[in-house]
């Protein structure tokens, strides 16, 4: 079963306008990590945040950790076109190998 | 420096074939994972393996196998495809638990 959900599922925004997409996830984790996904590829891994860190910044993304409510936001700001791509949280349990990952945000980016 | 490179990228076979799909990293990496992904439904684990020599079943491993035989690749197969196993495949693999996963670009399997 998937561990992350995000929401929304889809997000339709103008260019330069921020993105914000949010993960709910239930059980303790390591680390929580946001991965993008263009059309046809493969994901690419954006941000990593471990539990013990409440905000971390990368360029453009700014994501959150609250992990007393189980919950995980990502913000991209003025946002680009090439910015399109489906967008998904990936939690790193304790005491576990493997990432559980949601559905998904899919977003689009309108020039 | 390649990263993780997945064998074929397309295929189509007939119900009842059999086939198998390549990964292959250049990074070193431990750890290794074959998802498969569905509309709507992310990805889902099939297998994964902790080192060479090891594999462990997934969230939906039933009709797959696998071998890690040497560290660098990691082989799925398919022992006789089905309709249901139509998918996006992807390979990842890294280095330690609390580092990310790297992937390739997936193989795309259609069986009619």
């Amino acid at each position: 079963s998937q561990q992350g959900e995000e929401d929304p599922q889809a997000l339709s925004i103008q260019e330069g306008e921020n993105a914000t997409m949010n993960c709910s996830y239930k059980t303790s984790i390591n680390n929580l990590q946001w991965y993008r996904q263009n059309s046809g590829r493969g994901l690419v891994h954006l941000i990593l945040i471990r539990s013990n860190e409440r905000e971390k910044h990368s360029g453009r993304l700014r994501v959150t950790l609250d992990t007393s409510k189980k919950s995980s936001s990502l913000l991209i700001t003025a946002s680009r076109a090439a910015d399109t791509a489906s967008y998904f949280c990936a939690t790193d349990a304790v005491s576990d190998y493997k990432l559980s990952f949601g559905a998904g945000t899919t977003v689009t980016v309108r020039a | 420096n390649a990263g993780v490179t997945q064998t074929p990228k397309f295929r189509v076979l007939k119900t009842g074939q059999s086939m198998t799909l390549l990964c292959a990293q250049d990074m070193n990496h431990e750890y290794m994972y074959w998802y498969r992904q569905d509309p709507g439904m992310g990805l889902r684990l099939i297998h994964y393996s902790v080192g060479e020599g090891t594999t462990a079943k997934g969230e939906v491993p039933d009709g797959y196998n696998v071998s890690r035989l040497k560290k660098q690749n990691f082989l799925l197969g398919l022992e006789s495809a089905a309709p249901s196993q139509t998918s996006v495949y992807f390979c990842a693999s890294r280095h330690r638990t609390d580092q990310p996963q790297h992937f390739g670009d997936g193989t795309r399997l259609s069986i009619l």
